[in-house]
């Protein structure tokens, strides 16, 4: 069963332009997570997506930045015109979404870091 | 007031000792608990769920206290692998929403 997927790994991109990094749940996960990470800080929430439904979007900014995560294929977060600031760790994760509190934890991608030139 | 607090270390311990961390969370219908683990650069990965009856794996002790909303961990017998840092997180009363402490750093040398 493979784990969480990411890519890209890494991506360099230079001011204006628009970054997607993509995320793949674990097999029979039905629920996703990003958060963004900035080099010495902690893990900060931006959205938890389940199949088509955005269910909670509030870490994301309000300009630039959407998500998706579509009936078929991977989750999508998408930055629009990137500027230095949006260079950090994106990390992905995933859980089954079973609703019992034993078995209902979070997995995470190894992360796309972005650096924005 | 955040959700999850932690205090952030680092901690410098040597090989072999033993140290706890402590994590308090605000929301009282918080339903769930967990310790992560992370090493630079690298995913979260998850060290072990905390149960309100206390929970053991090797080494590491989880206590759940919900009265005072308090969590801890503690390792016993440091190694110098242990060195990392140590998440604390709590699955909301909003059931799948998962909130993260921003990490105590501990710091094991020879």
């Amino acid at each position: 069963n493979a784990g969480v997927m990411q890519n890209p790994r890494h991506l360099v991109r230079r001011r204006g332009q628009e970054a997607r990094l993509r995320c793949s749940p674990m097999k029979g996960h039905s629920h996703v997570y990003w958060y963004r990470q900035l080099p010495e800080e902690g893990l900060k929430f931006m959205v938890y997506l389940q199949k088509e439904n955005i269910i909670d979007e509030s870490g994301m900014p309000k300009e630039r930045f959407s998500a998706e995560f579509p009936k078929e294929g991977p989750s999508i977060l998408r930055i629009q015109q990137v500027v230095r600031g949006d260079s950090a760790a994106y990390f992905c994760a995933s859980s089954p979404g079973s609703g019992r509190a034993s078995t209902d934890t979070q997995y995470f991608g190894p992360g796309t870091r972005l650096t924005v030139l | 007031r955040k959700e999850v607090e932690q205090d952030p270390g680092p901690f410098n311990v040597p090989e072999g000792a033993t140290v706890a961390f402590n994590c308090t969370y605000s929301n009282s219908a918080s339903q769930s608990f967990f310790w992560y683990r992370q090493d630079c650069r690298k995913e979260p990965k998850l060290l072990m769920s905390v149960y309100s009856s206390g929970n053991e794996d090797g080494r590491f002790t989880a206590q759940l206290n919900r009265a005072s909303q308090y969590i801890s961990l503690l390792i016993r017998d440091s190694k110098l692998s242990d060195s990392a840092t140590y998440l604390c997180v709590v699955r909301g009363y909003n059931f799948n929403k998962f909130y993260f402490g921003s990490g105590t750093k501990l710091n094991v040398k020879p």
